[in-house]
């Protein structure tokens, strides 16, 4: 079964400190994992798309590792922000032909950031 | 360029009426999917339409659910005789190119149905 689990399952830093997302997979064929960030209310955003081939993509002070010999992927964040409380949501795409439900998505981390 | 419009933002229905969610895509998008998010859990596949066409809707209740996207405006999500259970967030997302797999998904801000 096509699974993408996350953890923490919710965190709580302190404004300014660093922190490291973890999400573990089982979707198979892999085309691409992509991390979305959520804001309370709002739609996903996209942070990142890594494909079989990346090992790590940066998006200002987002980045993404993968694994994919393990199927694991991790999102740091440095230098925290209150702004970065959200729910981070790692989602993985099957490769295949064009049907619709080639993404799974994990149930996100919700990260909280004190001041 | 607007992002990925979607309306009503929030709506109440009592149980047996029908809700209709509306989604324009980002323009020179063509493929639209739609998403349920339940509260405190992860967003779900319903189903992924074209212009005029249903590509994939193995996500989508058989009953009392419809999707369409017709030729010109916007993309309906349409759930007949709600429940209580349909409460939820429905997210719309576009992309430009064919499939989930390739394209970059935009999502809009969703419909929040509350059923009471």
């Amino acid at each position: 079964k096509n699974q993408v689990e996350q953890s923490p399952q919710s965190l709580i830093i302190l404004e300014g400190k660093n922190c490291t997302l973890q999400c573990n997979y089982t979707v198979s064929p892999f085309s691409n994992l992509r991390w979305y960030k959520q804001d309370t209310g709002r739609g996903p955003v996209s942070l990142t798309i890594m494909t079989f081939s990346e090992n790590t993509k940066s998006n200002g002070r987002y980045t993404a590792t993968l694994d994919a010999d393990t199927k694991q992927s991790s999102l740091h964040i440095t230098a925290s922000q209150l702004s970065d409380s959200a729910s981070y949501i790692c989602v993985v795409s099957k490769m295949n032909n064009n049907a619709g439900n080639m993404l799974t998505f994990g149930g996100g981390t919700r990260l909280m950031v004190k001041p | 360029n607007a992002g990925v419009m979607q309306n009503p933002r929030h709506l109440v229905r009592r149980r047996g009426q029908e809700a209709r969610l509306r989604c324009s895509p980002m323009k020179g998008h063509s493929h639209v999917y739609w998403y349920r998010q339940l509260p405190e859990e992860g967003l779900k596949f319903m189903v992924y339409l074209q212009k005029e066409n249903i590509i994939d809707e193995s996500g989508m209740p058989k009953e009392r659910f419809s999707a369409e996207f017709p030729k010109e405006g916007p993309s309906i999500l349409r759930i007949q005789q709600v429940v209580r259970g349909d409460s939820a967030a429905y997210f719309c997302a576009s992309s430009q190119l064919a499939g989930q797999n390739t394209g970059e998904l935009f999502f809009g801000e969703g419909s929040r149905l509350t059923v009471l």
